[in-house]
């Protein structure tokens, strides 16, 4: 079955620290999401992405770089990983005709803490 | 920018009541409208979109969508403790950065047995 995988499920890592979670999927998806979710706040969208070499920036970008070299591979990179950055990531995609339903297939979620 | 905003309750109905949970939204660009559903630590899953005014029913879910007041609502009919979960409201436009979701900061919904 096709899917979304996102790596790793926890970190932990020190203020300063550059970090990249990684997100694979199988559904041959050409559009690409990362949203981040904090308590009260609800899903922000930080990068996404319509296909290989696009990326664009989203709500909440500052201090986070995505890039997109295939299909199936969105990796998000903070340069330097930031107190404020402490929250749960998601992965999402969906087709191109994401036009008719809107669907968003998300992976598990990663969940950062930033010491 | 857009908005979408959500009373974050928690809401709390007893298991066979209608549970009611309601969405406005700031874009009046904004064509289609999704209701997800995420269980405590998983991930969001759709469980209703809408893009027509009026009414469109699934089962045990209804979305209501009236583009006039900028508002959307979901219902849930005889409603089950396994609907225990944060709703989140979603809304996309049709052009430019609008076409992503903007997702509201979700509705905590218990069901007590």
């Amino acid at each position: 079955d096709a899917e979304i995988t996102q790596s790793p499920r926890h970190k932990i890592t020190e203020t300063g620290r550059q970090v990249t979670l990684a997100c694979h999927q199988t559904w041959n998806h050409n559009n690409m999401f990362w949203y981040r979710q904090d308590l009260g706040h609800g899903l922000r969208l930080i990068h996404y992405s319509y296909g290989v070499q696009d990326t664009n920036k989203g709500e909440v970008s500052d201090g986070y770089s995505v890039s997109r070299s295939n299909t199936e591979d969105l990796p998000l990179t903070l340069e330097s990983a930031a107190s404020s950055q402490t929250s749960v990531y998601f992965c999402a995609s969906s087709s191109t005709g994401t036009g008719v339903t809107g669907e968003l297939f998300f992976g598990e979620g990663s969940r950062l803490t930033v010491l | 920018q857009k908005e979408v905003e959500q009373n974050s309750g928690p809401l709390s109905v007893p298991e066979g009541a209608i549970a009611s949970l309601n969405c406005t939204y700031s874009d009046r660009g904004s064509q289609s409208f999704f209701w997800y559903r995420q269980y405590s630590g998983k991930s969001p899953e759709l469980i209703m979109f809408i893009y027509s005014n009026g009414d469109k029913e699934d089962g045990r879910f209804t979305a209501q969508l009236n583009k006039a007041s900028q508002y959307v609502s979901l219902l849930i009919r005889d409603s089950q403790p396994s609907d225990s979960a944060t709703y989140l409201c979603a809304v996309k436009g049709v052009s430019g950065s609008a076409r992503q979701l903007t997702f509201g900061s979700g509705t905590q919904l218990t069901v007590l047995p």
